[in-house]
């Protein structure tokens, strides 16, 4: 059982938008920065979100986080069959004072 | 640009140590923390631990007591010990680096497998 909670899976049609949420304590995302991660299967993850809300370099602005109290967003909008991977949340958890990821949810762009 | 590539055993017999090492191109390690992540067959991501460019490292606690966390900045590697693994060890393995409170950029895995 993750300490982040994530959706297993979610679906949208290509050019929607797609929102995955990351639910956890204030011993985590209520305390610390969270970041998102695409992975397409076979392949390493691939930092989307940092610091909450920024995007590194040649992430394009489809992508955007957000968080509020003990939980995180990742929205993508104008959805691409490219989008279809994985996407995990993760941050600090001083409690723990261990990193704590996401159990995962799975994209499918109908 | 920041090249991590994983190296290790690929096969390992239950209570073996588990011994991979992470090389680093690009980046002189004086700075960041180096993570190891893993990811069993068909599962999520763990957090494995980190350890600092100093030295200092912090695990994660289902693994305390047997992984070890090390690095050699002259050589620009990092290393991952766990001891007395067992089938639920069998992961694919990252090392990858924290870079402003996100990992990047990863290695492209390694996949230990665990088997009598």
């Amino acid at each position: 059982q993750s300490v982040l909670t994530q959706p297993p899976s979610v679906s949208a049609a290509p050019g929607q938008k797609v929102t995955i949420s990351c639910s956890g304590s204030t011993s985590n995302i209520g305390y610390n920065f969270v970041s998102w991660y695409q992975q397409i299967p076979g392949t390493a993850p691939k930092l989307l979100i940092y610091e909450n809300n920024k995007r590194p370099a040649g992430i394009p602005d489809r992508f955007a986080g957000s968080t509020s109290d003990t939980s995180a967003t990742l929205d993508i909008t104008g959805l691409q069959t490219g989008d279809e991977a994985h996407y995990f949340c993760e941050a600090w958890d001083y409690t723990l004072n261990s990193g704590v990821f996401g159990g995962g949810t799975r994209l499918t762009v109908l | 640009q920041v090249h991590l590539q994983e190296s290790g055993p690929g096969l390992l017999r239950p209570s073996e140590t588990l011994s991979l090492t992470c090389s680093v191109s690009g980046d002189s390690m004086n700075t960041h923390y180096w993570t190891w992540v893993r990811q069993p067959p068909g599962k999520g991501l763990e957090w494995i631990g980190y350890i600092y460019y100093l030295g200092d490292t912090k695990y994660n606690p289902s693994l305390r007591g047997r992984v070890n966390i090390s690095i050699d900045r002259p050589r620009r590697q990092f290393s991952l010990r766990l001891t007395s693994v067992t089938t639920s060890d069998t992961a694919v393995y990252f090392c990858a680096r924290e870079d402003s409170g996100g990992l990047t950029p990863w290695g492209q895995g390694v996949l230990v497998t665990v088997s009598s």
